[in-house]
Parts: C-alpha cells; structure tokens; sequence
C-alpha cells in the first residue's frame, strides 16, 4: 500500500524559505512512470500544482512559481522535498504531496497525502 | 497555460438527484483529464482518470464523458456520501491544471 505523509514547519515568516518533506512508503523513486508531485490549495481556493520531479530525475515547475521553488529526491531516505523561497502571505496554504500515476501517455494523482498547513506569517 | 472552467461553481441537489458537472479546457487536451472529490480536511480522491475510466473503488454511480475541450461528471444517484467538492483536472501538457472546483451541496 502506497503511502505519503509530509511534514515540516506550520509557520514561516515572510521572506523566509518553506521547506517540507513528503516520506513515501510502500513505493520506490528508482522505478515506475510515477511523477512525484506538489500540489498547493491556499485556503477558499482551488488546488494548484506546483511541480513534479520524475524517477529519472527530471523535473518541471510551475511557471508562476519556478524562480522561487525547488523539488529534490533523498533516494536513501525514500523521500522528496519542496523548498520555496521568498514567501509571502500569497504562499500559505495546505500543500499536498501525490504520486502521479500514467496511462496512456497521461497521469493522474492516485496517492496523495494528509496534506500540511503552512501558515506565512510574521 | 491551458485553463480548466468548471460549471456550475456550486450547486444544491437532493439525496437521489443526478447531478452533472462539466469541465472545459481551452485547447484540445484529447482525453487527458481526471476527476477528483475532495472533502474539507481530506486528501482529494481520484474518481474517474483518462476522461471515463472508473478508479478502483469508486462507486459505479460516478462516470466520466467527453474528449477534445469537453467533458462530463455524471453522478447517477446522489448520495448523503457525495456532498463535496469536485475538481478537474488536465495532464495533457504542464503546467498540470485544475478547474476551479464545483461544490455540490445538500437542498
């Protein structure tokens, strides 16, 4: 069973970097067409995807985020991570991490985590 | 970017109705487009993947239409289960987008 949780800090002052991790059981990144994925939900509105990191290591961004974000995989620690710098109150919301499953050439998000507040704030 | 709109934004149904949300793109995704419920709280859940496959699980009441720019969530039978919120959303191409979401309420 596929299992993804995220953690890291609840409250980051504006300016500052947020940083969370997604730990994944029960499912390798050294295999699969899977993307390993973040999606963002600020509070009253809709989901966002924020970028995506592959098995083989490539990654894609959302335009509108991509200066100030990261995605990087521990492979040893069966882990991956979002950092997004220079935040601001903009940037709080829940964020999400999900596996992107394929078929037929498309992907969709099977495996999700609880989701993590992130608070910007001062 | 290809935008996702949803219609209706939000709408009242009664346990039993048939309640039908469409989604459109605004360039041909051919038939790359998922269906999520999502629940406040909770992790979305995937219903419906590639337009009009049923994932796993999700009751037979759920089904998906539609291909190019146009598609459809058809729920059958309102369940007291199904009061949420639905969400498209387009794999065809990045940046990966959602619809606005259609928020499905109790009349």
């Amino acid at each position: 069973q596929v299992q993804l949780q995220e953690s890291g800090p609840g409250l980051v002052k504006p300016s500052q970097t947020l940083s969370l991790t997604c730990s994944v059981s029960g499912a390798s990144f050294s295999s699969g067409d899977y993307f390993w994925t973040w999606i963002r939900q600020p509070a009253g509105k809709g989901l966002e995807w924020v970028g995506r990191i592959y098995s083989s290591g490539s990654i894609n961004y959302n335009p509108s985020l991509k200066s100030r974000v990261t995605i990087s995989v521990d492979t040893s620690k069966n882990q991956f991570s979002l950092k997004l710098t220079s935040v601001t109150a903009a940037d709080t919301a829940v964020y999400y991490c999900a596996r992107a499953d394929s078929f037929m050439a498309g992907y969709h998000f099977e495996y999700w985590g609880q989701g993590s507040l992130v608070t910007v704030s001062s | 970017d290809i935008q996702m709109t949803q219609s209706p934004s939000s709408l009242s149904a009664s346990v039993g109705d048939r309640v039908t949300i469409t989604c459109r793109a605004s360039q041909s995704i051919t038939r790359y487009l998922n269906w999520y419920q999502h629940k406040q709280g909770k992790a979305p859940n995937l219903l419906i993947y590639a337009a009009s496959n049923l994932q796993g699980g999700v009751p037979s009441r759920f089904s998906g239409s539609g291909s190019g720019t146009d598609f459809t969530l058809t729920i059958s039978s309102l369940q007291p289960e199904d009061f949420a919120t639905y969400y498209c959303q387009q794999s065809y191409t990045t940046p990966w987008t959602f619809g606005q979401g259609t928020k499905v309420e109790i009349k």
